[in-house]
């Protein structure tokens, strides 16, 4: 199974300023294709997982341009340029190039 | 408005089944891959089980494996996940969540989830 590893595990932030997690995987996620099998969500307190990037540097539908995914192969980035209180939550990624699909331990963002 | 409702969560002991279903409504479900995923109290997310459009692929994480049944109903845009043999460890909120793309054949990536439906395996 591909192994998930997430950075820092607790991320507290001072709104406006910058924030970066960090998601490496025990296997490579580059396919053949050029597309890297890694997506990144944010759960809000009480609420369901919502997608944030998808194939390693795609924003999702709605998700505003603070947030960008970079990275390639067995290490990713998620940066959120300006945090925002709305931003709170855990972020997680995941692998999804095979089954088990697995996630990280998840990141806690929270406010200064 | 693409939306997933789970239901069927409840209070089950040790050893018994339950029965988990998804209704899908604002898209296509027969064109889509579906997931679940599950989250124990207070801890990470756990991908289950997928299956495809078609219901013909099935994977499962090696923990549910033998135990845990997804299938799909498209004619009635829902899908299910059978749960026998439970276990204490089993206990989460369980979501469904609409896979996004393929890789391998293999339905990938989940872009709508559902609310969650709760599963409490205790005596």
């Amino acid at each position: 199974d591909i192994v998930m590893s997430q950075s820092p595990l607790s991320l507290p932030v001072t709104p406006g300023e910058p924030a970066s997690i960090s998601c490496r995987s025990s296997q490579s996620l580059l396919y053949s294709n050029g597309h890297n099998y890694l997506d990144w969500y944010l759960q809000k307190p009480g609420q369901s997982p919502q997608l944030l990037i998808y194939l390693g540097s795609n924003r999702a539908s709605g998700v505003p341009d603070r947030f960008s995914g970079s990275g390639s192969g067995t290490d990713f980035t998620l940066e959120i340029s300006r945090v925002e209180t709305d931003d709170v939550g855990v972020y997680y990624c995941i692998q999804a190039l095979q089954t088990p699909y697995t996630f990280g331990q998840g990141t806690k963002l929270e406010i200064k | 408005q693409e939306q997933l409702v789970e239901s069927g969560g409840g209070v089950v002991q040790p050893g018994r089944s339950l029965r988990l279903s998804c209704a899908a409504s604002g898209f296509p479900f027969s064109v889509y891959g579906m997931h679940w995923v599950r989250q124990a109290p207070g801890k990470g997310l756990e991908w289950v089980a997928v299956t495809s459009s078609d219901g013909s692929i099935k994977k499962y994480v090696d923990s549910v494996k033998g135990r845990f049944t997804i299938s799909r109903d498209n004619s009635k845009n829902t899908l299910y996940l059978q749960m026998n043999s439970l276990r204490p460890e089993d206990t989460a909120v369980y979501y469904c969540a609409k896979a996004s793309r393929l890789i391998f054949g293999v339905p990938s990536g989940m872009d709508i989830w559902g609310q969650g439906t709760t599963v409490t395996v205790s005596s």
